[in-house]
């Protein structure tokens, strides 16, 4: 079965420091979505690309987050400084739309905890 | 402002019985409506769309309405199974028009009990 990756799995750091997440999404999807959950806010959409390109990052604190997709196999999410409110589980997926409205297909998520 | 409301409490149905879980919407002209399943530890898995000039999708034991005048969607489960016990989340578009991103209720812990 294809399936989205994600790495690291858990991630145990500092404030201050820098955190790097990474997603494989599935070969031949066009379209990732980053979502962060916590247990106050549930799943919120924190930007997306279609075709490499950045359509939507306007649920990221621009200041501190940043998203990328340097190849059409790779997707990362940096967060920099971190901060205690920063942790949550961060959620990858992939889908393959022209129209919109596609399925997504998760990752197991990054669950972030910042001391 | 847009809100996406789901009922926050568990909702125990014994096994055998029909599960019926609502998700509502004000300020929204949303094009499509998903429902996803989530176990514990594990990212959301897609189970339906429907899309606002339907009324009703089908698929084996679940069934999804979208009254877009009732700002509303029932998600059905029949003939429920302990297997079936997990959170339930509705998610919209999250700008209208049909566009990718997902605005997602907060789910529906389901508990079907033996």
């Amino acid at each position: 079965d294809a399936r989205v990756t994600q790495t690291p799995r858990h991630k145990v750091t500092e404030m201050g420091q820098e955190v790097t997440m990474r997603c494989q999404p599935i070969l031949g999807h066009n379209t990732v979505f980053w979502y962060r959950q916590t247990m106050m806010q549930g799943l919120e959409l924190l930007a997306y690309f279609r075709n490499r390109a950045p359509l939507d990052d306007s649920g990221m604190p621009k200041d501190r987050f940043s998203a990328e997709m340097p190849d059409a196999t790779l997707a990362t999410l940096k967060i920099q400084p971190s901060e205690p409110r920063d942790s949550a589980v961060y959620f990858c997926a992939s889908g393959s739309s022209s129209a919109g409205g596609a399925k997504q297909f998760f990752g197991p998520g990054t669950r972030l905890t910042v001391l | 402002s847009q809100k996406i409301e789901q009922n926050s409490e568990a909702l125990n149905i014994q096994e055998g019985k029909t599960a019926t879980l609502t998700c509502n919407y004000t300020n929204y002209s949303p094009a499509y409506l998903q429902w996803y399943r989530q176990d514990p530890g594990r990212g959301p898995v897609f189970l339906l769309l429907i899309r606002e000039n339907e009324k009703e999708k089908r698929k084996e034991r679940l069934k999804v309405t979208f009254d877009t005048t009732l700002k509303q969607s029932l998600f059905h489960i029949t003939a429920s199974q302990p297997a079936d016990s997990a959170t339930y989340l509705c998610a919209l578009d999250r700008r209208g028009g049909g566009a990718d991103g997902l605005t997602f209720g907060k789910g529906t812990h389901l508990i079907i009990q033996p």
